[in-house]
């Protein structure tokens, strides 16, 4: 059972556009939320994190959103470059322990 | 900036065998993580360290164990390896506090045939 369910699973889009991924949880404990971007045989390195307190943030091109009553957040690549291409984590962190619970992953691939 | 290192990066072992994983986390870090991470999967949480002692275990099977020591260097022993156990292994570090990021580290990638 996915406690923290990434869409979708797979994007392609054009240089220059905007790329939209989406991540809901359940756990009302879930207290901070990182994404992290992946590249193939590479760890996953933190791109952008939101507290729960905080509707939006950005950084650059990448902006984090999120809704705490629908239990959702989002993370926009505006600008999307070919160096984008990766694959996308959105995690979550409760306010229990420190681990990490993973989205399933996205893999976004921006066509040149 | 100094990372978090792994060693080896790659290992291929027979089933059966054990398998010792190392993780050098970044200074001044005292926290260490263990994740798993299948082909095409996300990452798993194993077990984590604070000064050297577990503070939190995850989905991580009986066959495996794991340490901190007191440099804060951690350590994943594998036993009775299994076809199954084949993945990328992440070590991450962080500092004390709830509040700091999780570093990964390049990931050691474990081949059990």
């Amino acid at each position: 059972q996915q406690q923290v369910k990434q869409s979708p699973q797979s994007l392609i889009v054009q240089k220059g556009g905007i790329s939209i991924i989406n991540c809901a949880y359940e756990n009302t404990a879930f207290d901070y939320f990182p994404w992290y971007q992946q590249f193939p045989g590479k760890g996953p390195a933190l791109l952008i994190a939101i507290r729960p307190d905080v509707s939006e943030k950005k950084e650059g091109r990448f902006t984090i959103s999120f809704n705490k009553s629908a239990k959702q957040f989002s993370l926009h690549i505006m600008d999307s470059q070919p160096g984008d291409s990766a694959t996308y984590f959105c995690a979550a962190r409760d306010n229990a322990g420190n681990m990490l619970t993973f989205g399933g992953g996205t893999r976004l691939m921006v066509k040149p | 900036a100094a990372g978090v290192i792994q060693s080896p990066r790659h290992l291929i072992k027979e089933k059966r065998e054990t398998a010792t994983l190392k993780c050098y986390p970044i200074p001044r870090h005292d926290t260490v993580y263990w994740y798993q991470q299948g082909p095409g999967q996300d990452p798993q949480f194993l077990i984590s360290f604070y000064e050297k002692m577990q503070s939190d275990k995850g989905s991580i099977p009986d066959r495996f164990s794991a340490q901190q020591f007191s440099d804060y260097h951690s350590e994943l022993n594998m036993s009775s390896l299994e076809l199954g156990d084949s993945a990328l292994y992440f070590c991450a570090s962080s500092s004390s506090g709830r509040e700091e990021t999780q570093y990964f580290g390049p990931g050691t990638r474990l081949l059990v045939l």
